[in-house]
């Protein structure tokens, strides 16, 4: 994989299901791994940084997993609410400082 | 808490003319990025400066130019713009230490319309 690729392109949940979706990047090389929340009409939200494989990272009802042997991360939200319909854009660095990103997982909640 | 401002928020241009755009990174960030997100598309990094170098580019076109002055405050210069310029510029700033491994913090974005 020469990109960072992103998958599903959207998701639709009810409200209090839980989802999950895919980040997959180069595995070679590998720097860092970023998740970023982006709402629309605001800018990205950072979320989680993960360097570690096997690194597992928690901020409320979110989490990812990231497995840099195989080149991807997984983002879980748990029990989803309708403010968590959000795109969210996972991005590694190409090199130190050249952030590539995916296209994104457009989530949308319905009450 | 302070976060990265952009100026200005949306720019009308016709083609050909130039186009300034500024980014104040958040207070004791040293290391700001540049992104253009056209209509539909992800973003693409452009160019990023720590501590007033040139640290990375992108695929930012010949006609832009960019630096980071002794403020930390960068400039996005944009010339001879082309109607595909047309696109949300982001900015993003990082705090001390090695750019890949932080949290990047975004700014509201400069929306430029050329027309």
């Amino acid at each position: 994989i020469l990109n960072v690729e992103q998958s599903p392109q959207s998701l639709h949940v009810q409200e209090g299901d839980s989802t999950n979706f895919t980040c997959s990047f180069p595995s070679s090389n590998f720097y860092a791994l970023h998740w970023y929340r982006w709402e629309t009409a605001k800018s990205p939200e950072a979320l989680f940084v993960m360097t570690l494989n096997g690194d597992e990272k928690k901020k409320g009802r979110i989490s990812a997993t990231l497995n840099t042997k195989e080149g991807y991360s997984y983002l879980y939200i748990k029990g989803s609410q309708p403010e968590d319909s959000a795109t969210y854009l996972c991005a590694s660095p190409y090199n130190n400082n050249d952030m590539r990103f995916g296209a994104g997982t457009r989530l949308t909640v319905k009450p | 808490a302070a976060g990265v401002i952009q100026s200005p928020r949306h720019l009308i241009k016709e083609k050909r003319e130039t186009a300034t755009l500024k980014c104040y990174p958040i207070p004791r960030h040293d290391t700001v990025y540049w992104y253009q997100q056209g209509p539909g598309q992800d973003p693409q990094f452009l160019i990023s400066f720590y501590e007033k170098m040139q640290s990375d580019k992108g695929s930012i076109p010949d006609r832009f130019s960019a630096q980071q002055f002794s403020d930390y405050h960068s400039e996005l210069n944009m010339s001879s713009l082309e109607l595909g310029d047309s696109a949300l510029y982001f900015c993003a700033s990082s705090p001390p230490g090695s750019g890949g491994y932080h949290e990047q913090y975004f700014g509201p974005g400069t929306r430029l319309t050329v027309t």
